[in-house]
């Protein structure tokens, strides 16, 4: 199966301040998901990018994909509390299996007020 | 709650016994997705089922573990003769239509075998 990594494994940061989580492939990907996991809780999808160089904002979270679909990048300005939680990638590769989804381990996001 | 529903959320087992976890899709969705969550370690794929048919089953352990999606009522997940290795959360997932569409989570089963 395909490699996803993560980066920073995790994340404190004071209220206010930016930050940037992430997702490296070892193949070209089909789409990359970002979701956020809540502790002891399911997946909030926040967005999916499939195009090379592709980039969608929702609220204070950006998400990038670069131009060979190997890299993505979540980025979140002026973090709140309320951002605080596990952020996960998930991949999808073209081919057999492709509805499958490759995780990466997360990143946890802690935020101080 | 239009949202993908999973029951127990909670689940306790001896080794030994059965476990059987739930899943409702997203109202006018056909496509679910089984996943599992082992303490430490990432998400991985278990299995996909369409309404009566189970697409890939590629992530499922050989033994003891089978699902089901029957044209009536929920997804099921079932373990048999559950032992400690299997606790973890499981998550159940499901989408529109197969392929690259966005697969929705729900909230999770812990399962926690004594």
């Amino acid at each position: 199966s395909q490699e996803l990594e993560q980066s920073p494994q995790s994340l404190i940061v004071q209220e206010g301040k930016n930050l940037t989580i992430n997702c490296t492939s070892s193949k070209t990907l089909y789409g990359l998901y970002w979701y956020k996991q809540k502790y002891g809780e399911g997946l909030i999808f926040l967005m999916m990018l499939q195009k090379g160089g592709e980039e969608k904002s929702h609220e204070k979270i950006t998400a990038k994909l670069d131009e060979k679909k190997q890299q993505s990048s979540l980025h979140i300005t002026a973090s709140q509390p309320s951002h605080a939680g596990i952020y996960l990638c998930g991949a999808q590769y073209s081919g057999a299996g492709s509805y499958q989804l490759t995780f990466g381990k997360g990143t946890k996001l802690s935020v101080i007020p | 709650n239009a949202g993908v529903m999973q029951n127990p959320r909670h689940l306790v087992r001896r080794r030994g016994q059965e476990a059987r976890l739930r899943c409702s899709p997203m109202k006018g969705h056909s496509h679910v997705y089984w996943y599992r969550q082992l303490p430490e370690e990432g998400l991985k794929f278990m299995v996909y089922l369409q309404k009566e048919n189970i697409i890939d089953e590629s992530g499922m352990p050989k033994e003891r573990f089978s699902a089901e999606f029957p044209k009536e009522g929920p997804s099921i997940l079932r373990i048999q003769q559950v032992v400690r290795g299997d606790s973890a959360a499981y998550f159940c997932a499901s989408s529109l239509y197969k392929g690259w569409e966005t697969q929705y989570f729900g909230p999770g089963t812990r399962l926690l075998v004594l």
